[in-house]
């Protein structure tokens, strides 16, 4: 069976600091690994995936295999950045787009 | 309205009561899914439908009961749920089956049920 792990439930950095998110997951098959933002009072949103390897958000990441992990890392983190994250794997099983979420990572950036 | 919505954002039931929730996407995607969000557990997959055709059905009890008349519209028909039932219910959308699709969510829908 599939498993996310994001092993902060909290982060705390100063604004203009670096800032990395974890993630590490588990999947026998072929991963495909997303970062899901969700900002106060915002809906669930698409951050990073790792097939397109585009930097969103000031947030680039690539995928480890080796490691199986997805830590996505902005080098200077703004106050806006706060807000929760969640790492979701993706799996194919029938039909539908099947995603695993990890159990998220809240990121306050202090001014 | 564009994206997916959902009505309504808050309920409270008791558990003798029947509710529906409901959730409507303006995207054109062809699958939909319903999550549970609950305070001390990650986001988990209830049901997907993709083609209006239920696909996976991630061992939710039977006082849940999903429907899905056409690729925009997704219910959950809720009957004697319980306390633990409480959580956030979101819905979300996406194209086709691509494993690398990117889903769509709703703002979701706080239910508390006493």
């Amino acid at each position: 069976a599939q498993r996310v792990t994001q092993p902060e439930k909290l982060l705390s950095v100063f604004k203009g600091a670096p800032v990395e998110l974890k993630c590490n997951y588990s999947y026998s098959g072929s991963p495909e690994l997303f970062w899901y933002v969700q900002y106060s009072r915002q809906r669930l949103q698409l951050l990073l995936r790792h097939i397109s390897r585009e930097s969103i958000k000031g947030f680039t990441a690539d995928l480890n295999k080796g490691e199986t992990s997805f830590h996505p890392k902005k080098p200077f983190a703004q106050e806006e950045d706060s807000a929760m994250y969640y790492c979701a794997l993706s799996t194919r099983r029938h039909a539908g787009n099947m995603l695993t979420f990890g159990g998220g990572t809240r990121l306050m950036v202090k001014p | 309205e564009t994206g997916v919505t959902q009505t309504p954002r808050h309920l409270v039931m008791g558990m003798t009561n029947k509710k529906s929730l409901k959730c409507e996407q303006h995207l054109g995607h062809n699958a939909m899914y319903w999550y549970k969000q609950s305070a001390k557990k990650p986001l988990e997959l209830m049901f997907v439908y993709n083609f209006k055709e239920q696909t996976e059905n991630n061992s939710v009890p039977s006082r849940f009961s999903p429907e899905c008349p056409n690729s925009s519209h997704l219910f959950l028909h809720l009957h004697t749920l319980q306390p633990e039932d409480s959580a956030l219910y979101l819905c979300a959308s996406s194209q086709d089956r691509g494993q690398g699709n990117e889903q769509f969510f709703g703002p979701g829908t706080r239910l508390t049920v006493l």
